[in-house]
This record gives C-alpha cells, structure tokens and sequence, in this order.
C-alpha cells in the first residue's frame, strides 16, 4: 500500500514569494491534515479536511495561507505572500475516519 | 484546547538501557497516538492507543485516560531509536494536539 505522498521535498524562496505544496493521501482515506513544524517543536495542525470539506482551520493564519481539496483526494496548500517565520516543514497526514494519522515526509520550506 | 506535556525532555541512554517516556494530557481524550521522528524528519507511527496497553516487539504503550496520561516502553535500546518521540491527542471534537516532544539519543 502506497503511503502519503508529498512533493516538492524542499523549497527555497524569498520573502514575499509564492510557494504551494503538494500532498496525496493514501488512497481511501476520508480525512487529510496540514501540519506546520518549526524546528525543536511537535507539529501544529493548520487544517484539517472530511473529504472535500473543512473541519477545522482554526490555527491557518488566513491572511496568507489557503488550501484546498477539491475532489476530496489530493491537496494543496499555499502561501502568499511569505514571511521569514513560515521557515518550516509542511507535514500532510492522511486518516481512514479521523482515527489512526498517517504522515508523508514533509516538505522543508527555507525563506530568505 | 487540550494541553499535552510530554518527560523528560531529554534523554540520553547507553545502548542496551530501558527507558519509560511519559504523556500527560490536559482533558479527556478519544485519539491517542505515539510517534517517532527520525533524524531525517519522517513521523512514523508506533502505536494508536487511546486506552490499554499494546506491545509491538521491544516498544510497548499503556494509556490510562481516566487519569489523563501514556506511558511509552523502550527495552534494550538500539543507536536506530534514537529522535525524538511525541505524542499527539484529540478529545472529543477538539483538534489534534502534539506535545512538546522528548528527544533520545542512544549511545554505543
């Protein structure tokens, strides 16, 4: 079985550049996250998605970043413009109903 | 929101050493996972444990949420377990939550 799969694996942009990322869950799985990780700390959820739906965006700063699930299998998410503190790993997980999260291997977004 | 501590914050073990990493947790929870993330970044899963206890190979997990805390086993640790381990809890129809995360490095 296939698992999460993100692209690209690292970015490096500017300030105030655009930057998308690229996530595809593991086929089946009703439920995809975004997570944000600063280096030394655990990841923060910034959206979560039920099929094409939003179940919780409460921690995406709205202002710069959006993402989406149309067809409620893959997805993207974006940022524009950038800021220096967006320097992270973008994690996208993938879940059968909101249970048992499966992680892709991130990718590293370095802001100059 | 749910608060998730996780102890120690570091640690450092000789190869061979058993260790216990504990999970303590703010609020009643219905999702409990255990991760590991190796030196390269990937989040990989040891154990779904919202209650009980589970063992998979020289890893096991017990988590007693009427007193809102997991524990997590290593026995006989070998130098590929070293990274850093979190937990991560959702509780009712709350968001997922990671904790602070504890940090092991197993020497030789």
């Amino acid at each position: 079985e296939a698992g999460v799969a993100q692209s690209p694996r690292y970015k490096i942009i500017e300030k105030r550049q655009s930057v998308a990322f690229w996530c595809n869950p593991i086929s089946g799985h009703a439920t995809l996250y975004w997570y944000q990780q600063i280096l030394g700390q655990g990841p923060k959820l910034l959206i979560q998605f039920q099929n094409n739906g939003v179940v919780d965006d409460s921690q995406l700063p709205k202002d710069r970043f959006s993402a989406e699930r149309l067809k409620g299998v893959d997805s993207t998410l974006k940022i524009q413009p950038a800021k220096l503190e967006d320097s992270a790993v973008y994690l996208c997980a993938s879940s059968l109903q909101g249970n048992e999260q499966f992680f892709g291997p991130g990718t590293r977004l370095t802001v100059l | 929101g749910i608060q998730v501590e996780q102890s120690p914050p570091d640690l450092i073990l000789q190869e061979g050493a058993n260790s216990t990493l504990r999970c303590n947790f703010s609020d009643s929870v219905n999702n409990l996972q255990w991760f590991h993330q190796n030196p390269w970044g990937q989040l990989i899963n040891l154990f779904y444990i919202p209650s009980g206890t589970k063992q998979n190979g020289r890893l096991s997990a017990t988590t007693v949420a009427t007193e809102r805390y997991s524990l997590l086993y290593i026995s006989s640790s070998q130098t590929t377990d070293s990274g850093v381990y979190f937990c991560a809890v959702r509780g009712g129809y709350q968001k997922v939550t990671f904790g602070t995360g504890t940090k092991l490095q197993v020497i030789p």
